[in-house]
């Protein structure tokens, strides 16, 4: 399995706080991503990263920032956290742009009260 | 624009009858990647194959199979003589060129139950 992991695990939180979940990698790998996972849709991309300080935005960006300062880490951070970003959320990984397979770390459960 | 469409919401089959999931996809790429990913009840992730647009022939793994069509955009996947450590969540993905790599989009999942 790849090494990857994401902390908190679990967190709860109230309506219009911050909140920043960290994924972190032991796989030197150059491309990191943020998805949310919920009922009905699948997986949707936050936002990605294909290097140090470089980052994209993904299909449901808005609410939320990233940042990468060191390959190893990959943050998100809810700005101003709303219920509906209660969700389970999912950092990947991928090495190659070629290869592009994404492995997955175990999620973050999030609700926003 | 990219799009994975996964029609079948929940399969429910009984053990070691045939199952097949359907993934069709949309995408205006010449290179691009499909996957399929099961998420257990446990809720991890794991990744199952990769396709490259490229690269039609199907595949066998053991139970699992894997049929790609470029001619209908499908990329469908058939497990043989289900058992019940398959009841998951099957995604289906795609992958094209974006800034600085690949974006991937996937389906909304199709939730399998295999009853003993």
């Amino acid at each position: 399995d790849a090494g990857i992991t994401q902390s908190p695990r679990h967190k709860v939180t109230e309506t219009g706080t911050p909140v920043t979940l960290r994924c972190h990698q032991t796989e030197n790998h150059r491309y990191m991503y943020w998805y949310r996972q919920d009922p009905g849709h699948g997986l949707r991309l936050i936002h990605y990263s294909y290097g140090v300080k470089d980052t994209d935005k993904g299909e449901v960006s808005d609410g939320y920032s990233v940042s990468r300062s060191k390959t190893e880490d990959f943050l998100l951070t809810l700005e101003s956290a709303t219920s509906s970003q209660t969700s389970v959320y999912f950092c990947a990984i991928s090495d190659l742009a070629g290869s592009q397979t994404q492995y997955f770390g175990p999620g973050t459960r999030l609700l926003v009260l | 624009a990219q799009k994975v469409t996964q029609a079948q919401t929940e399969i429910s089959v009984v053990e070691k009858e045939d199952v097949t999931l359907d993934c069709v996809y949309e995408t205006r790429d010449t290179t691009y990647y499909l996957f399929w990913y099961k998420q257990p009840p446990s809720g991890e992730l794991v990744f199952l194959i990769r396709r490259n647009s490229f690269d039609e022939q199907n595949e066998i793994s053991g139970r699992y199979s894997w049929n790609f069509q470029k001619s209908t955009s499908s990329f469908n996947f058939t497990i043989t003589a289900s058992q019940v450590v398959d009841s998951a969540v099957y995604f289906c993905a795609l992958s094209e060129a974006s800034t600085g790599g690949f974006k991937t989009i996937f389906g909304a999942g199709t939730r399998l139950f295999v009853k003993a």
